[in-house]
């Protein structure tokens, strides 16, 4: 098993480009999550899906949206990037109940310039 | 609102020193708790984990317990190796939220 995937690991993006973080999960789970990483921060959600066809705001959604391509597949799309949003990005996905532990991708380290 | 306190770090001991880092909680209900541990250019991945009031996680010589009472679940290591040197995140989560709440993580660098 893969895992958790997150492609790519590394993007440099101008102001106002766009671009989207695609995200894979072959461990047949329900929920995925997006966070944010900044130094001294810790993990910052971002939206999460707790099923296929759902998605939800966390707790720094703006500039983002999201997309639930099936139950494998969760996506992040930055519209129009700013360099606010340099950061280290996580997917994420959680086992089958709802108190379970969440299984980490690698990350994609963003730079907007 | 759900929330988790961590200590701040870094936490800088030397090979073989016993490690202790704090986490503290409050939380509507009754959450389960988590360590998880992060390695340079990693994302995280878990190292313990309890889900009841007096649960002891333990992994890789790693333990916390769930305290209720004192709404704790520290983080303690008898003997620090070099290969520890990580940031490591204290979590919980909530019946029915679908949301964890992470620490704001705490760098362990030990030292040979």
């Amino acid at each position: 098993n893969a895992g958790v995937t997150q492609t790519p690991k590394f993007q440099v993006l101008k102001t106002g480009q766009s671009m989207t973080l695609q995200c894979a999960q072959d461990m047949n789970h329900n929920s995925m999550y997006w966070y944010r990483q900044d130094p001294g921060m810790g993990l910052r959600l971002i939206y999460y899906s707790a099923s296929e066809g759902t998605t939800d705001k966390g707790e720094v959604p703006n500039g983002y949206n999201v997309s639930r391509l099936n139950k494998r597949e969760f996506s992040l799309r930055l519209e129009s990037a700013a360099p606010s949003q340099t950061s280290v990005y996580f997917c994420a996905s959680q086992g089958q109940g709802d108190r379970d532990e969440q299984y980490f991708g690698p990350g994609t380290r963003l730079t907007v310039t | 609102g759900d929330s988790v306190t961590q200590m701040e770090g870094p936490v800088t001991l030397s090979e073989e020193a016993f490690l202790t880092i704090n986490c503290t909680y409050t939380a509507t209900g009754y959450p389960s708790l988590f360590w998880y541990v992060q390695y340079p250019g990693e994302g995280l991945q878990l190292l313990l984990k309890a889900t009841k009031a007096d649960d002891k996680g333990s992994n890789k010589g790693f333990e916390a317990t769930y305290r209720k009472e004192t709404t704790s679940f520290h983080l303690e290591k008898g003997s620090v190796q070099v290969s520890d040197s990580a940031v490591y995140f204290c979590a919980l989560v909530t019946s029915g939220t679908y949301k964890y709440i992470f620490g704001t993580g705490t760098r362990l660098k030990v030292l040979a």
